[in-house]
């Protein structure tokens, strides 16, 4: 299953909300999860199940959609935000990803 | 709490291979399953197999069938990686990942390991 994000990259402001958008090349139901990753670092699980927060992560990232189009939204961007978000699906093997959106600060 | 400590870098000759280390703690080590990915420089992820640790059963993408074996010491907690027949297009950061138990499940990686460069050139 091919997984396509849009945009590749974005540039924002402080305190602005984006949304990125994560299209599945065929339906995968809400086998859909979210994930930050900064560089250098190993990625970090912020959405699973489409829109279920992962335990410790802020309230103003909210994940929504099924089938096969998919958003990520962060309400209100704040500093530590700005990083690289992938999609991943695992309705089937193998687990494939998006091929990741860049948010940078404006 | 939960960590996943891999083994240092790697460099490597082109038809080498390399086994990557990947030591837990903080949780009950045959609970959970271990994934591999590895992440070339600048791109995506991408997901290479999974261990089921408690019966050691093992599962990979097809496109390293027959090249990455995964395995397990449960009585060290440790997971290894290991890749055989190493080419140039191999050079990537590898990740051994816990899946964690969502509710509902579906599979998505909670916990990584800081990641092992391993560098395939002549």
């Amino acid at each position: 299953i091919q997984m396509t994000q849009s945009p590749s990259s974005l540039s924002a402001s402080i305190g602005d909300r984006v949304t990125f958008t994560c299209r599945a090349s065929q339906s995968i139901s809400y086998y859909l999860n979210w994930y930050q990753q900064k560089p250098g670092k190993a990625p970090n699980l912020l959405i699973y199940a489409t829109s279920n927060l992962q335990s410790g992560v802020p309230s103003r990232f909210i994940g929504s959609g099924s089938g096969t189009d998919f958003t990520l939204t962060i309400s209100s961007l704040q500093p530590d935000d700005f990083a690289i978000y992938y999609c991943q699906q695992t309705y089937n093997t193998p687990q494939t990803f998006g091929q990741g959106t860049k948010l940078e600060i404006k | 709490q939960v960590q996943l400590v891999q083994s240092g870098a790697e460099a490597k000759r082109p038809g080498a291979s390399v086994k990557v280390s990947c030591k837990t703690s903080g949780y009950i080590f045959t609970t959970y399953a271990i994934h591999w990915l590895r992440q070339a420089p600048g791109q995506s992820l991408e997901w290479m197999g999974w261990i089921t640790v408690d019966n050691g059963n093992t599962k990979y993408s097809q496109k390293f069938q027959g090249r990455v074996t995964i395995t397990r010491d449960t009585p060290a907690n440790t997971a290894y990686m290991e890749v055989s027949s190493l080419r140039s297009e191999d050079t990537a950061v590898y990740y051994c990942v816990r899946e964690g138990k969502t509710r509902p499940a579906t599979g998505a990686l909670d916990y990584w390991g800081q990641g092992t460069l391993v560098t395939v050139s002549s």
